[in-house]
């Protein structure tokens, strides 16, 4: 089967680092995405790793190690409207993304 | 421009009927997607369609099913609805090509009782 595993749930306090990660099983991969969704909210892109290594974009960086078939999502200086749920997705052939389970990230003050 | 587009929004229905939902994508984009996500199993891919073909399916029954019209716009039919198809039903869009970016729509919640 295909599965990707990340943890449910993940607490920081506004101001720190929280990184979550993101291990996968599946075929035909092409590269792994992060999307964030907001409660009551569309799911919103935030990253594509296609190669091994690290990608920035502002606050947030993603990491991929396809020999290790792991990633992770890196979120720093965090916000009070980082709060949400952070998926990540393996590309399986064009528009094909399977999602993992999403972990949800509460900042605190 | 204009985001993803699903209509409707909400929709009631009750077991054994049918249902079909919309979803509009951005201009230019010519692959939409479908997931449905509940609480417990989260974001599972449905279908994709690129230029009125079917270019993939994920692992749900035959009641499952979609179509793409010649303006990218697409159909998700559900037939013979179940308790169990209760979810959030979200398009995507994008070029279809791989690894880009899909935008996705506000969902079409719909309650099965």
């Amino acid at each position: 089967g295909q599965s990707l595993e990340q943890p449910s749930e993940v607490t920081a306090v506004e101001g720190a680092i929280v990184q979550i990660n993101c291990t996968y099983q599946t075929s035909g991969f092409y590269g792994l995405s992060w999307y964030q969704q907001h409660d009551g909210g569309a799911p919103t892109f935030l990253s594509y790793n296609a190669l091994d290594g690290l990608e920035e974009t502002g606050r947030f960086s993603s990491f991929l190690s396809r020999s290790d078939s792991y990633g992770y999502l890196l979120l720093q200086e965090l916000q009070m409207k980082d709060s949400a749920s952070y998926f990540c997705a393996a590309h399986q052939g064009y528009s094909t993304l399977t999602f993992g389970k999403g972990t949800m990230l509460l900042v605190s003050p | 421009k204009a985001g993803v587009t699903q209509t409707p929004r909400y929709l009631i229905k009750t077991r054994g009927q049918q249902v079909t939902l919309s979803c509009s994508p951005i201009s230019g984009h010519r692959s939409v997607s479908w997931y449905q996500q509940t609480p417990g199993q989260g974001l599972q891919f449905l279908f994709e369609y690129f230029s009125e073909t079917q270019r993939n399916k994920g692992n749900f029954p035959g009641r499952f099913s979609g179509r793409q019209f010649s303006n990218s716009r697409s159909e998700m039919n559900v037939s013979t609805l179940e308790l169990g198809d209760s979810a959030l039903y979200l398009c995507a869009s994008s070029l279809g090509q791989g690894g880009d970016e899909q935008f996705f729509g506000p969902g079409t919640r719909l309650t099965v009782l």
